[in-house]
Order: C-alpha cells, then structure tokens, then sequence
C-alpha cells in the first residue's frame, strides 16, 4: 500500500528564515501531490498541488514545493517565513486513494 | 457557497452512548470522506463514498458506520462510543480538476 512519509514532527524557525519540509512517498505510479496547511484551530486548506507538467509548482503565501521523481519526493519550501506562518503542514499523495503524511507542525518565533 | 460544512463542532459524549456527525456539501462532488485527525498521526480515513448510495471502509472503519442516502450529505455515526474514538473528525469531498480535497471546519469529540 502506498504511504507518505513526512520527516519532520515539529521544527522551529525564527522569523525571516529560509523552510524546507520533507516529503517522501511509497507509490510507483502516476500520481497526485499536494501541499495542505493546518492553521491553529481551522480545517485543512489547500497549500499547492502537483497534477502534472513543470516540478517546481508555486502555491499560496508564497510557498512552492519541488517534484522529484527519481526520489519519489515532494518537498515544501519557503525562502522566509513569517510568524503566520506557523501551522500544521501535511503532505498528501493521491494514486487512486489518497493517504495523507502525519504532518509537520511549524513554529515561528516572531 | 457554503462548501463543506459539519455538525456539531463539538461534542462530548459517555462511553457507550451514540451519536451521528453529519457533513453536507454544496459543490456537487460524487466523493466524500470521513478523517479521524489524532496527534502525531496524521489524518486517517475512516470510511468513504464514491456516489449516492455507495460506502467503502477506510483505513480504520471499525466502531464507525456511514451512509450517504443523498449526494449532498454524508454520515458518521458512532454506536457505542468509546475512549479510543476522542479525536477531531474531518469530513472532505474531491472534485475540480486535480482531484483536490476540500475539508469542513472539523467536529472536536471527546468520549469520557
């Protein structure tokens, strides 16, 4: 079965601060990715996704995240976060059923 | 357009009691999902359907049965409720072109 590995449990980074979240998953095939963030008591919002065509994708806020195939990777960057951005991240793969990582919580100090 | 909405936000409920959570959509989508959300686990789901009708287990079904009697709407329902069931509850649909998922508010449940 597919799975989706996300590295960090919880990073800390102060303001201005260059983000870089890992994102590993099991499936061989053809598939979906995408990029959702958790703000602090709010649903799951869509960050970026990655459907087909140039690897590197921009999303909202700033963010982008880089496909790597040969690395079955999918990894979320920031060149500097802000203290809004302080969240739950998850990374999500869909190859017919999407499995979903379990999460990276980042905190900005301000 | 409302999107994705749940009811209760909260709940508090005794061990062995019942209840049912209820998520509605207004985007049309054929798909819907029931997540636990738990700590360090990330979202797990629970059950899922893929039309009016139609229900499938997830990852962790047991303790939980769903149904989805019109498109719009899709419940969760709990029989005997249990300590282990205290997490958030996400109800999802999926649509648009990349087969995204849009997310409700969440449902807080805690079985004492």
């Amino acid at each position: 079965a597919q799975s989706v590995s996300q590295h960090n449990h919880h990073v800390i980074l102060s303001e201005a601060a260059s983000l870089e979240l890992g994102c590993n998953y099991s499936y061989g095939g053809t598939v979906n990715l995408f990029w959702y963030v958790q703000y602090p008591g709010q649903h799951l919002q869509l960050l970026l996704k990655y459907f087909s065509g140039d690897p590197l994708v921009k999303g909202i806020k700033g963010f982008e995240a880089e496909f790597i195939k040969s690395k079955f990777s999918f990894n979320l960057r920031k060149p500097s976060v802000q203290w809004s951005d302080t969240a739950e991240y998850f990374c999500a793969v869909n190859a017919g059923d999407m499995r979903f990582g379990a999460g990276t919580r980042l905190t900005v100090k301000p | 357009n409302a999107g994705v909405t749940q009811t209760p936000k909260f709940r508090v409920l005794k061990t062995g009691q019942s209840m049912t959570l209820l998520c509605a959509q207004d985007m049309n989508h054929e798909y819907m999902y029931w997540y636990r959300q738990d700590p360090g686990m990330g979202l797990r789901l629970i059950h899922y359907s893929v039309g009016e009708g139609t229900t499938a287990k997830g990852e962790v079904p047991d303790g939980y049965n769903v149904s989805r009697l019109k498109k719009q709407n899709f419940l969760l329902g709990l029989e005997s409720a249990a300590p282990s069931q205290t997490s958030v509850y996400f109800c999802a649909t999926r649509g648009g072109n990349y087969n995204e998922q849009f997310f409700g508010p969440g449902t807080r449940l805690t079985v004492l």
